[in-house]
């Protein structure tokens, strides 16, 4: 069964660092997807990414934070100067662009970033 | 305010013993529900989902989930729980139409769910 992959599992890094976060989602997808959750919180959305631009955004993904898809495969989170706050599991998720929004968005097994 | 809950943090059962998991939301209009888990080391997996139609869903492993539009609830249960069943579980919500939402999810705070032999 295709599945959504995030490298790496775990990324430690000093603060004010960037850092890529890399996801491989499902390969007939065209809707992609960041979603990250602090220790104890609830699963928080950051960015949806349609037709090589973003289609929304929250209110966490500032300017230090960007996506891009920079090949046919990849869909890359990257965090430009690192926060202690920006420490959290990262999750990539995908869907097919079929029944709109009740289409399943497929996850990732997140990375994890430690911010030091 | 727009709000998924969750209102069980931690849940302990025998395996064998029956098992619900309360959602509730607060939305202008009935959203589309879901309900994902995540077990160590894993990503969020979909175990069932509503739209409309049949207010009682049935999904992967087992679980069922009951749509109760009057009291704003997508409780979601298993009749016999398995110890393989211990993970965290995540109500999900996504606008039915209107603004710029993607088919982004709103989650609920999650419920761990731990089973006892």
């Amino acid at each position: 069964e295709p599945e959504v992959t995030q490298t790496p599992s775990h990324q430690v890094t000093q603060m004010g660092q960037e850092v890529i976060l890399r996801c491989v989602p499902i390969s007939n997808h065209l809707y992609f997807y960041w979603y990250r959750q602090i220790l104890g919180q609830k699963v928080e959305f950051l960015v949806s990414f349609y037709n090589n631009e973003i289609s929304e955004k929250s209110e966490i993904f500032d300017d230090q934070f960007s996506v891009e898809r920079p090949d046919g495969s990849n869909f890359t989170l990257k965090i430009r100067s690192t926060k202690l706050e920006d420490s959290a599991m990262y999750f990539c998720a995908s869907r097919a662009l079929t029944g709109g929004r009740t289409d399943t968005q497929y996850f990732g097994p997140g990375t994890r970033l430690t911010v030091l | 305010a727009q709000s998924v809950t969750q209102p069980d943090i931690h849940i302990t059962v025998s395996e064998g013993a029956s098992l619900e998991l309360r959602c509730n939301y607060s939305y202008g209009a009935t959203p589309y529900l879901f309900w994902y888990v995540q077990s160590p080391g894993q990503g969020l997996q979909l175990l069932l989902k509503y739209f409309s139609g049949d207010t009682l869903v049935q999904g992967i492993k087992g679980f069922e989930a009951e749509f109760k539009s009057s009291q704003s609830s997508f409780n979601l249960r298993k009749p016999s729980v398995h110890w393989s069943d211990a993970a965290e579980y995540f109500c999900a919500v996504v606008l039915r139409a209107g603004g710029t939402s993607y088919g982004k999810l709103t989650f609920g705070q999650g419920t761990i769910l731990t089973v006892h032999p």
